[in-house]
């Protein structure tokens, strides 16, 4: 295991449609990340997990968002009935949490489109 | 509410020469500093980073400079090398609300190496 994996790369989807996407962080790694770029922006955090835990969520994570990481290793991100407007690259990223601060490792990412 | 500020949407440098890549926050509680680096239609790269204890950081080509007083860090890339050109990001963490190691990113800056 050399890094963050995502599956899929891709997603072209329906208006109105359900989907969902998944992460595989470092494997020794107990923090993971999601976060949605737009295009001329940058990253923007949407929720985050301590082992299996949800600690945080953003308020752009709205109740049609869902994330889980059930057994504190993978993570899935489901949006269900999606909007136009939810076309974005979804990253995940993963990091060892200590008292100072880490660095985060991101995976290649997502890529929705809404049609 | 842009926290972390990029002013730059672009730059352009010639091979072998240096490399400034500038960036301003606005959250003093702000206590660690990252740059990455993205291609296109792939996940963000961790380059360097920079606790608020130190105000210089460097490896390799890449050196990160922090002016805590005025809010500023820069990277500097020296020599500037064609592979370098993607579009760099800053992102700042705080051990606020939680440590929860969150990134906030700029809007990103898109450097151009000409051979």
């Amino acid at each position: 295991d050399t890094g963050v994996s995502q599956d899929p790369r891709h997603k072209i989807t329906k208006r109105g449609q359900n989907v969902t996407f998944r992460c595989d962080p470092i494997s020794e790694h107990n923090r993971l990340y999601w976060y949605r770029q737009t295009l001329g922006q940058g990253p923007e955090f949407l929720t985050y997990f301590q082992n299996e835990a949800q600690l945080e969520k953003s308020r752009l994570l709205s109740d049609r968002f869902s994330a889980e990481r059930p057994k504190g290793s993978f993570s899935t991100l489901e949006i269900q009935r999606t909007e136009q407007g939810d076309s974005a690259m979804y990253l995940c990223a993963s990091s060892f949490y200590r008292a100072s601060n880490t660095e985060a490792f991101f995976g290649q990412g997502t890529r929705l489109t809404v049609v | 509410d842009q926290q972390v500020k990029q002013n730059s949407p672009s730059l352009s440098v010639q091979e072998g020469r240096i490399s400034i890549l500038n960036c301003d926050y606005t959250n003093s509680m702000f206590d660690y500093f990252l740059w990455y680096k993205k291609y296109p239609a792939e996940g963000p790269t961790f380059l360097i980073s920079i606790s608020s204890i130190k105000d210089k950081n460097e490896d390799g080509r890449f050196t990160v400079f922090l002016n805590k007083s005025a809010k500023h860090l820069s990277l500097h890339i020296v020599p500037s090398q064609p592979g370098d050109s993607a579009v760099y990001f800053c992102a700042a963490s705080g051990a606020y609300g939680g440590a929860t190691n969150k990134l906030i990113f700029g809007t990103g800056t898109l450097l151009a190496v000409q051979p």
